[in-house]
């Protein structure tokens, strides 16, 4: 049971480059999302999906475009990467939708610089 | 928006003390949750609390949820190496999405 898998695990990319986050889960969880965290910051929510076709915007949605096609993949595109797109990206996922006190499972995350 | 604010924003302390984190809001959630976060890792629950005034106990973590679940507090007894890491509150509200706090940094010296 691999729980929430992120690759790339680091990516490199200069300004108005593009590239997609990919994360994965094989524990047949409806809900996921992605964060990124930067010092000082916590953790903002970018973007999240209730289940397969759905998803919706979070705090910090703008640079950044998601879809649903399956329970088990869910990618995070970066269109065309800027410099404060430079963080650590992290997916999540939970079963049942946010309400619920079932405890979130973090990928270990994805350290992008853009430069 | 809900904000959940956590202070000291750092901790650094020596083994065998004692410390207190807190998680404060001007909202109400109806839980809340608390994470551990290493370099290089994502974060991991710790515990979630669910009923105003609730304490639960986790080995050396006493974690407490406030009478008007606006607020949180971890203390940890005997502070240890292996409790250095990021601490993270986190608020469920109704069906939105986790709120976070940014978070304390502990460090545990030797």
């Amino acid at each position: 049971n691999a729980g929430v898998t992120q690759t790339p695990k680091f990516q490199v990319l200069k300004t108005g480059q593009s590239m997609t986050l990919q994360c994965a889960q094989d524990m047949n969880h409806e809900y996921m999302s992605w964060y990124r965290q930067d010092p000082g910051m916590g953790l903002r929510l970018i973007h999240y999906s209730v289940g397969a076709g759905i998803t919706d915007q979070g705090e910090v949605p703008n640079g950044y475009n998601v879809s649903r096609s399956t329970t088990e993949d869910f990618p995070l595109r970066l269109l065309s990467a800027a410099p404060s797109q430079t963080s650590v990206y992290f997916c999540a996922s939970l079963p049942g939708g946010p309400g619920y006190n079932s405890p979130l499972h973090f990928g270990n995350g994805t350290r992008l610089t853009v430069t | 928006t809900q904000l959940l604010e956590q202070s000291p924003q750092f901790l650094s302390i020596q083994e065998g003390e004692n410390l207190t984190v807190y998680c404060n809001s001007s909202s109400v959630f109806s839980s809340l949750q608390w994470y551990r976060q290493e370099p290089g890792e994502g974060p991991v629950l710790l515990v979630t609390v669910v009923t105003g005034g609730e304490v639960k106990k986790l080995k050396r973590l006493t974690f407490q949820f406030g009478d008007a679940r606006k607020d949180s507090s971890l203390h940890i007894t005997a502070a240890q190496t292996g409790d250095t890491g990021l601490y993270l509150c986190a608020g469920i509200s109704g069906n939105t999405p986790l709120v976070f706090g940014k978070g304390t940094r502990l460090s545990v010296i030797a």
